[in-house]
């Protein structure tokens, strides 16, 4: 069974500092993995997309992505109060597997 | 970015109606998909399409059904709805783009949801 996994949270960080969120996939076949926000009671928005091994940026937002070990992670970097939300990972190819979510909290 | 409609936005019934919740894309995307998520739970697909007449359940069992007759609509249907079908309920859609030298993929755009109540 394809699995997401995520760290629940809270994630913890003071405004401008760099929030770090970690996910792993089971599914050795995926080959594209995003990166979504998603604002209590709304729905996912999209914000990054990875598809190769490295790095990818755009923005105040870096996408790591590491095949052998199956990992991905998203660098926040200035983090804002506006950035509190919970970030959902998710791999797949036609269709894909959701992680469950990881909060992140940015205080003033 | 797709243009994703999702009517009602909420919606309150009771036990044993027949409910429909419809979603719409103006982006003529091929692929869409039915997702359901309870608070603080991940998402579940629970069923997609990759076009007209196409209709794939998906990982999660759900007792609704859907329909693709048109490219651009992609309606959700309960027939009879309980009490266990209260949850969020998010349609997305999708469009197969190309990397060089690597396979094609899907960015999943989503509607604001229909929050749906069974009492």
């Amino acid at each position: 069974q394809k699995e997401v996994e995520q760290n629940s949270g809270p994630l913890s960080v003071p405004e401008g500092a760099i929030a770090s969120l970690n996910c792993t996939y089971s599914d050795r076949v995926s080959q594209s993995f995003f990166w979504y926000r998603q604002y209590s009671g709304k729905s996912p928005e999209l914000i990054m997309s990875i598809y190769s091994n490295g790095d990818k940026e755009d923005g105040r937002f870096t996408a790591q992505l590491n095949k052998a070990s199956q990992y991905v992670s998203l660098l926040i970097r200035d983090s804002q109060p506006s950035d509190s939300a919970t970030y959902l990972c998710a791999s797949g190819y036609s269709t894909l597997t959701f992680g469950k979510g990881t909060m992140l909290l940015v205080s003033p | 970015e797709a243009d994703i409609y999702q009517t009602p936005r909420y919606l309150v019934i009771g036990t044993g109606k027949k409910i429909t919740l419809e979603c719409s894309q103006t982006m003529g995307h091929d692929k869409m998909y039915w997702y359901q998520q309870d608070p603080g739970m991940e998402l579940h697909l629970i069923h997609y399409s990759y076009g007209v007449n196409s209709t794939e359940k998906g990982d999660l069992s759900s007792e609704s059904t859907v329909s693709r007759i048109r490219t651009e609509h992609f309606p959700l249907t309960l027939e009879s709805a309980r009490p266990s079908h209260t949850s969020q309920y998010l349609c997305a859609s999708s469009e197969p783009r190309r990397l060089a030298g690597q396979s094609s993929y899907n960015e999943q755009f989503f509607g604001p949801g229909t929050r749906l109540t069974v009492l």
